[in-house]
Parts: C-alpha cells; structure tokens; sequence
C-alpha cells in the first residue's frame, strides 16, 4: 500500500499570501496524483488531477506540481473560501486508492 | 446537474447492518468506475471500496474486506454499499465518487454522503 504523507498538518495564512502545501508518496506513483479541498459540512471537491491539471471550474489561483514521490499545491492569493482542509490522493497504484491524512488551512 | 445523491444511513448496534445507495443523474452511469469513499469524525478521508463500470470487477480495503460489498444497477443508475458486521470504527460519513474518464481513482463528482453510526 502506498501511503500518502502531507504537511505540514495545519498551514495558518492571512488572505491574499501564498500558500503552499505538500504530499509525499511512499513510492513513485508517477504524475497519478490528485488534490481534494473539503470544507465543514460539504463533501469533497476535486481541484487538481495529474498532479497539475486543473478540474473543471477550477481558479487559475490554484495549480499542482511534482511527479513521482513529491507534490505542491499552490494557493497563490488565498481566498476567505480557500480555507478548508486538503487532501492528497494516488491512483497509481490501486487498491487501495490511498489519500493523506490533510492539510488545515486556517486564517491567521 | 451531473449529481449523486446517497441514502440509507443511520444508526445500527453493532454487528448489525446497513445497504447504502447513491442514485446518479445527468451522466452516463454505466460508463464510468465508482466508489465509496468515507470520513470517520475528526479523521481524514479512506477509500473503502470500487467498483468498476460493467461491475464485473470489485475492490475492497483490507478494513473492510469479507464485511462489505460493493454492487451497482446501472439499469437503475444506483450504487450500492452492503454493510454487514459493522463496527463502531465504522462509525462515518459515507461518500459516493464518480472516476474520471480513463481513471478508477481520480474522483471528480462526489454526493453529499450519509451518516453511517456504530452504536450500543
């Protein structure tokens, strides 16, 4: 099973800075890789797949990199909506389909 | 509006069982993997089980392997979830998501989930 490592935990950001968040694969899961922002009480919302494409709707403000074991995502001016927790996820290498354990970003 | 709509948690003791469904609208259904996915309160995200588009092929989590069991009509659009032998670790919120075209895992459509309790 690849396990899916993010950091840091909780990221404390003042609207309008960048924000960067990382993931780290146990093994290469080449670009397979995919971000996830999920805030209270909603489901999750898929931002980036192929660890740089961005999903449909998705602001140019948010942009992946990386391939093999090593992923950012890029929140360039982040947002009052941009707070909110968010996931890492390979599907290289399957089953399990495995995601990180997430990144909390809070305002500072 | 391309959605997934879940139903059938609840409460249930444990050992007990559930069957959760997720009704699809406005894509082609039989076209495309599906899986569940769910949150245990103050956790992060766990893929539990997938099923690809024809349903002739299934995948479990070790967590849940022999207690689960995915299936799917796509003459209905529905997904279903058997829970059978439910722990209280299985306490959680149960999602559907939709793969993307030429993916199994990359989960671009997701329902609202429904709340599965373990509870004596």
């Amino acid at each position: 099973e690849i396990v899916m490592t993010q950091s840091p935990a909780t990221l404390s950001v003042s609207p309008g800075e960048r924000a960067t968040l990382s993931c780290r694969a146990s093994q290469s899961v080449s670009r397979d890789l995919a971000w996830y922002q999920q805030k209270p009480g909603q489901a999750p919302r898929l931002l980036i797949y192929g660890a740089s494409t961005r999903a449909t709707g998705i602001p140019a403000r948010f942009s992946g990199s990386g391939s093999g074991t090593e992923f950012t995502l890029t929140i360039s001016s982040l947002q009052s909506a941009d707070f909110a927790v968010y996931y890492c996820q390979q599907y290289n290498n399957w089953p399990p389909w495995t995601f990180g354990h997430g990144t909390k970003v809070e305002i500072k | 509006e391309v959605q997934l709509l879940e139903s059938g948690g609840g409460l249930v003791q444990p050992g007990g069982s559930l069957r959760l469904s997720c009704v699809a609208s406005d894509f082609t259904f039989s076209s495309y993997a599906m899986s569940w996915v769910r949150r245990a309160p103050g956790e992060g995200l766990e893929w539990v089980s997938g099923i690809s588009a024809a349903g002739g092929n299934t995948y479990y989590a070790d967590s849940v392997r022999g207690r689960f069991t995915i299936s799917r009509d796509n003459s209905k659009n529905t997904l279903y979830l058997q829970l059978n032998s439910l722990r209280v670790e299985d306490t959680a919120i149960f999602y559907c998501a939709k793969a993307m075209a030429g993916t199994l895992g990359a989960f671009d459509i997701w329902g609202q989930g429904t709340m599965v309790t373990v509870s004596a």
